[in-house]
Parts: structure tokens; C-alpha cells; sequence
């Protein structure tokens, strides 16, 4: 699985958009960014995943550049249930493939 | 209606002892998987089994020793446990064709070895 690299923490408005950057440069053709996202003390949560087009669900939007060597996670109005560790994964859809967790990004929502 | 139930919740034992925990999924998921957290909240896979076959296992003590009688159940047994132990563990589910983004986690098991 590629690498990804997300930075450590940030803070984010109530109501306002957060913006969630990953960097996953060496991603190869069959590579999958998932975003999972864990609040305190629960077990991970899938958000939303894509391949090379952007995508949108209820809880999120994904947008992937063009050369997919980096993705944005938007939520559109964060609220402070929002507050989480949010990982960005890269992994291949197949059978046997495990999902690798890095350090994610703590983001907190603030009133 | 729990998709991945765990239990104990929370377990505080001596160094030494064997215990196990359980894990159940009623999402008609093939493959279940344990994952471990540790303090510094890295979540490291440990084991993963497909239709009851084991077909992930990671660089794990083999006091750790999982164990799936079916396709909904993934139990995991540890011998003589050690203070380094002690973290959170996850048991999750997937559908094969799902791929990555079919997981569903359990809400954990906090086991603490004193």
C-alpha cells in the first residue's frame, strides 16, 4: 500500500467547511483512497473512498487531483460531533487486502 | 442491532493470565480482522480470516492465537499476558468484494494488564 501523509492536527470552525489534505504520491494505478475517521474511544468509521474521480455522500466530499498524488477531504459544516482522528488510506480493492492506519489527522471542532 | 458486537468491553487482568476475547458480526461479512491500538493510538492489524481461513497474520507474539469456528465469530485467545499488552483492541468485518471500504469496526476491548 502507498504511503500517506496527513498533518497532525488542525482546527476547524463550527458550521464552516473543513478542508482535510492527504498526500499519497507514490499511489499506484489500482490504489483506492479511503478515509476512515475515528472518534474518541470508538472503533473507525468509513467516510466516503475514490479512485481517480471526485466523489460525494452524505457525510463528506472527496476531491482527488488529477495526477492522484493527493486528495482533499471536505466536510461541509463541520459540527463538533465532527471532532475525530480522520485517516486517509491508500489500498488496493482485493481480496486479502487490509486496510493500514497511519497517524491521521486530530481535527477539532471549536464553537 | 449491534453489525460487530465484542465483549468483554473492558478487561483488567495480572500479568501471566490467559483470557480471550470475542468477537460477532451479523453483517454476513467473509473476512474479519483484529486490529490492535496501543497508546500512542496507532491501529496495527494483527490477523485477518476469510470464510474461516487464516489469511493475514502479522508480526504477533504466537501467545496471541485467533480463532474462527464460522464465518460470523472471530475469537482471540492470549497466553501469559504481558504489561505491553495492554491497549484497545478492535475486531472489524468486511465483504471481500467490498474491498476497503466495506469495514466495519466493533466498538473495542480496553484490556489493561496490571
Amino acid at each position: 500500500d502507498a504511503k500517506t501523509t496527513q498533518p497532525t492536527s488542525m482546527d476547524c470552525a463550527e458550521g464552516r467547511a473543513a478542508n482535510l489534505p492527504c498526500n499519497h504520491s507514490t499511489i499506484s494505478g489500482n490504489e483506492y483512497v479511503y478515509w476512515y475517521r475515528q472518534i474518541h474511544s470508538q472503533g473507525p468509521q468509513y467516510i466516503i473512498h475514490g479512485l481517480k474521480n471526485n466523489e460525494t455522500n452524505e457525510m463528506a466530499s472527496l476531491i482527488i487531483t488529477e495526477d492522484r498524488k493527493s486528495s482533499t477531504l471536505i466536510l461541509p459544516h463541520a459540527t463538533l460531533r465532527d471532532t475525530a482522528v480522520y485517516y486517509c488510506i491508500a489500498s488496493i480493492k482485493a481480496a486479502g487486502n487490509k486496510l493500514t492506519f497511519g497517524g491521521g489527522t486530530r481535527v477539532l471542532v471549536k464553537p | 442491532d449491534t453489525a460487530v458486537s465484542q465483549t468483554p468491553k473492558y478487561l483488567v487482568t495480572q500479568m501471566g493470565n490467559d483470557k480471550s476475547i470475542k468477537c460477532e458480526q451479523n453483517l454476513g461479512h467473509d473476512t474479519m480482522y483484529w486490529y490492535k491500538q496501543d497508546s500512542k493510538k496507532f491501529l496495527k492489524i494483527m490477523f485477518s480470516y476469510n470464510n474461516k481461513e487464516l489469511i493475514i497474520n502479522e508480526t504477533v507474539p504466537n501467545r496471541f492465537s485467533p480463532k474462527s469456528p464460522d464465518k460470523a465469530h472471530l475469537n482471540l485467545h492470549i497466553n501469559s499476558l504481558e504489561l505491553g499488552d495492554s491497549a484497545v483492541y478492535f475486531c472489524a468485518s468486511s465483504q471481500t468484494r467490498q474491498g476497503g471500504y466495506g469495514y466495519t469496526f466493533g466498538s473495542g476491548t480496553r484490556l489493561t494488564v496490571v
